[in-house]
C-alpha cells in the first residue's frame, strides 16, 4: 500500500540556518511527489512537485527537494530559513493519478529568531 | 493564483443534527473536487472524490451516508456530515482540481473546523 513517512514530527531551526524536512515514500511506481505548506487559516500550499525528468526540482519561497529513487525520499530543503518558514509541512504522493494524494503526518517548522 | 473557498470556517452543532459545508472554487472550474478530514496534530486523510454530475466516490472506512456530497455545479461542491456526533468532530479540507498546463494543480481550501456537542 502507498504511504508517507515524514520521521520528524516538530523541527526548530534558528533564523538563517538551513534547513531539511525528510520525506521518505512507499510507492510501486513511479511517484508523483508533493511538498504542501499549511499556515493557519490558509489551506495548503503547493511548494513544488515532482512527477518526472530532473530529480532535483525547485519550488516557490526558495525551496528546492531532490527525488533518489534509491532511497525512496523526497526531502525539502532551503538554504536560509526566514521566520515566515514557520508552519506545517506536508509532503505527499499522488496515488491512482497525480490528484488523489496521500499525506504523511506533517513536520512543524518552528523558526528562533 | 487560484483560489478555493470554505463556508463555514467553524461550526458548532449539536449532537444528531446535521452540518453542511460548501467548496467553491473562485475563479476557476473544477470538475473535480476532493474531500479529507484531518485532526489535530495528525494529517489529512482523503475521505472522497466529488465529481461534478456523478456520485461521489468515497474512500475505504468512509460512512457515505454519514458524510453525503453533491458536486451541483463545475464551481461547488458540498458535504453534510449526517447525524453528527462528537466524533465526527474534526477539521474538513476540500481541494479542487484546476486542469491544464503541465500537470493539473490541486488547490486547498482553509479548512472548516467541526466541533460536535
Amino acid at each position: 500500500a502507498q504511504s508517507v513517512t515524514q520521521p520528524d514530527i516538530h523541527i526548530t531551526v534558528s533564523e538563517g540556518a538551513s534547513l531539511e524536512l525528510r520525506c521518505n515514500y512507499s510507492y510501486g511506481a513511479t511517484p508523483y511527489l508533493f511538498w504542501y505548506v499549511q499556515s493557519p487559516g490558509q489551506g495548503l500550499q503547493l511548494l513544488l512537485k515532482y512527477f518526472s525528468g530532473d530529480t532535483l526540482v525547485q519550488g516557490i519561497k526558495g525551496f528546492e527537494a531532490e527525488f533518489k529513487r534509491s532511497q525512496s525520499s523526497f526531502n525539502l530543503r532551503k538554504p536560509s530559513v526566514h521566520w515566515s518558514d514557520a508552519a506545517e509541512y506536508f509532503c505527499a504522493v499522488g496515488a491512482g493519478g497525480y490528484n488523489k494524494l496521500i499525506f504523511g503526518a506533517g513536520t512543524r517548522l518552528a523558526v528562533h529568531p | 493564483g487560484a483560489v478555493v473557498s470554505q463556508h463555514p470556517s467553524w461550526v458548532i452543532c449539536k449532537s444528531g443534527t446535521s452540518v453542511k459545508i460548501e467548496c467553491r472554487s473562485l475563479d476557476f472550474q473544477a470538475t473535480t473536487m476532493f474531500w479529507y478530514r484531518q485532526f489535530p496534530k495528525q494529517s489529512l486523510m482523503l475521505m472522497a472524490t466529488s465529481n461534478e454530475g456523478s456520485k461521489a466516490t468515497y474512500e475505504q472506512g468512509v460512512e457515505k451516508d454519514k458524510f453525503l456530497i453533491n458536486h451541483a455545479s463545475l464551481t461547488l461542491s458540498t458535504l453534510t456530515v449526517t447525524s453528527a456526533h462528537p466524533e465526527d468532530s474534526s477539521f474538513y479540507i476540500c481541494s479542487a482540481i484546476k486542469r491544464g498546463g503541465p500537470g493539473d494543480t490541486q488547490y486547498f481550501g482553509p479548512g472548516t473546523r467541526l466541533t460536535v456537542l
